[in-house]
């Protein structure tokens, strides 16, 4: 089945790039007729769409990140990234990678999600 | 952006009770609603799409209704293992955005 499983450091420093990765299982992240999503939700808080990636590469972002953030894809490794840079405490969240399907359905499938902080 | 608001925030009930979350955006948005539900330290998963289908596997005490603008989540029957946190989402137009949760308690 589809999975989706989020890596990367969990401790960044003020003012750097948060760095993570999203490997996909199960199919291909070229497949047509899915985004692929990152989805944010800061401790004890609701959820925050960050952006999305689409199978041709096309890529959305939420306006109140959108200086900040990157999100590309590498097809050879199946997987999907997200780049924000200049963080700061308020950063700090669980950052979950998601699968919107249909483009335009639902967040069908989600990964664990990854605790990341930011901390000097 | 299309704004979602949940009510209640917090809903106190007890197990084998009837309960109904509320949702409503901002502007029209068709029937582009999904509901999810999340259990502390896990992932959000989605129970019911296009505001009133019942995604594959999810038990038919959980149903919705809507559209337009106002929505609604209902379960019937509330078991042990449905509290939680409910959220509505809207996927009618970038950016994607949800409700602030419904936080369904054991009274």
């Amino acid at each position: 089945q589809v999975q989706l499983q989020e890596s990367g450091p969990g401790l960044v420093k003020p003012s750097q790039t948060l760095s993570l990765t999203c490997t996909v299982s199960g199919t291909s992240i070229t497949s047509g007729g899915y985004y692929w999503t990152w989805i944010r939700q800061h401790p004890g808080k609701g959820l925050e769409w960050i952006g999305c990636i689409s199978y041709s590469g096309t890529t959305y972002y939420n306006a109140s990140l959108k200086s900040r953030v990157t999100i590309s894809e590498d097809m050879s490794q199946n997987h999907f990234s997200l780049k924000l840079s200049s963080v700061t405490a308020a950063d700090t969240a669980v950052y979950y990678c998601a699968r919107e399907y249909g483009a335009g359905v639902a967040f069908d499938i989600w990964g664990q999600g990854t605790l990341v902080t930011v901390s000097s | 952006d299309i704004q979602m608001t949940q009510s209640p925030s917090s809903l106190p009930a007890s197990v084998g009770d009837r309960v109904t979350i509320t949702c409503r955006a901002s502007q029209s948005i068709s029937t582009y609603l999904n509901w999810y539900q999340q259990k502390p330290g896990k992932a959000p998963k989605l129970l019911i799409y296009a505001a009133s289908s019942l995604r594959s596997g999810v038990p038919s005490r959980f149903s919705g209704s809507g559209s337009g603008t106002d929505f609604t989540l209902t379960i019937s029957g509330l078991q042990p293992e449905d509290f939680a946190t409910y959220f509505c989402q809207q996927i009618y137009r970038m950016p994607r955005t949800f409700g602030q949760g419904t936080k369904l308690e054991i009274k």
